[in-house]
């Protein structure tokens, strides 16, 4: 499959600071991304998705980021909430393959 | 969204046995994916599952230890045959309710081989 690799594999973050958690892509083709979060013992849960024409969207108190020349992407959450701990997934898919590709995952800890 | 249903939600298997998985859906979609996800691991996409034809297995799968079914638009079935111990995971279906949208995940099936 594809390569989508991230920074950090664990985040740990204060309550009330801003999260920022990277993620970096192989595929220069790939023209979609989504941010998935999973929380212990569920399903990946869609947070908020992003297509290569943009490079910024956001949503309520998340942002994500899309930087195509270094193939580069980046989940923002505002005040970061105990209920924000998870592991964070981002996914990439390109035109011409119909399937996502899933990076190894950054495991956000929200210190109380 | 869709809502999707799994299962079993967990279960414990003997090695040398088979577990069939099943993920319904509300909902009529076009595209429905499983995936696979080792402990503290990402996911790894086994195959695409299509209707009415053979499913189309990404590298290291094969249709002989991952039969799949999709006789329907709402309805799939993951059978993991043969069991051993490293096949203890969780197993995920995906589904997208048109092309090139977001896709949406089941809870997942725990599946322990002991």
């Amino acid at each position: 499959g594809e390569s989508v690799g991230l920074h950090l594999p664990t985040l740990s973050v204060q309550e009330g600071d801003n999260s920022i958690i990277n993620c970096a892509y192989s595929n220069s083709a790939s023209d979609y991304f989504i941010w998935y979060k999973q929380e212990s013992g569920k399903g990946p849960q869609f947070i908020i998705d992003i297509r290569s024409n943009m490079d910024k969207r956001q949503g309520q108190r998340v942002t994500v980021l899309l930087n195509k020349t270094v193939k580069h992407l980046s989940l923002q959450i505002a005040a970061t909430q105990p209920g924000d701990s998870a592991v964070y997934f981002c996914a990439e898919r390109g035109w011409n393959f119909n399937k996502f590709y899933f990076g190894s995952g950054t495991k956000l800890n929200v210190k109380p | 969204s869709a809502v999707i249903s799994q299962k079993p939600s967990r279960d414990i298997c003997q090695r040398g046995t088979s577990l069939t998985i099943q993920c319904q859906v509300d909902s009529q979609v076009t595209m429905m994916f499983w995936y696979r996800q080792q402990p503290g691991q990402s996911l790894t996409l086994i195959a695409t599952a299509n209707q009415g034809s053979e499913a189309t297995y990404e590298s290291g799968f094969v249709i002989d230890k991952f039969p799949i079914s999709r006789p329907n638009l709402t309805f799939s079935t993951l059978t993991v045959s043969n069991m051993s111990p490293e096949d203890s995971s969780i197993y995920l279906c995906s589904v997208e309710e048109n092309m090139n949208t977001e896709a949406f995940f089941g809870q997942g099936t725990r599946l322990t081989v002991v």
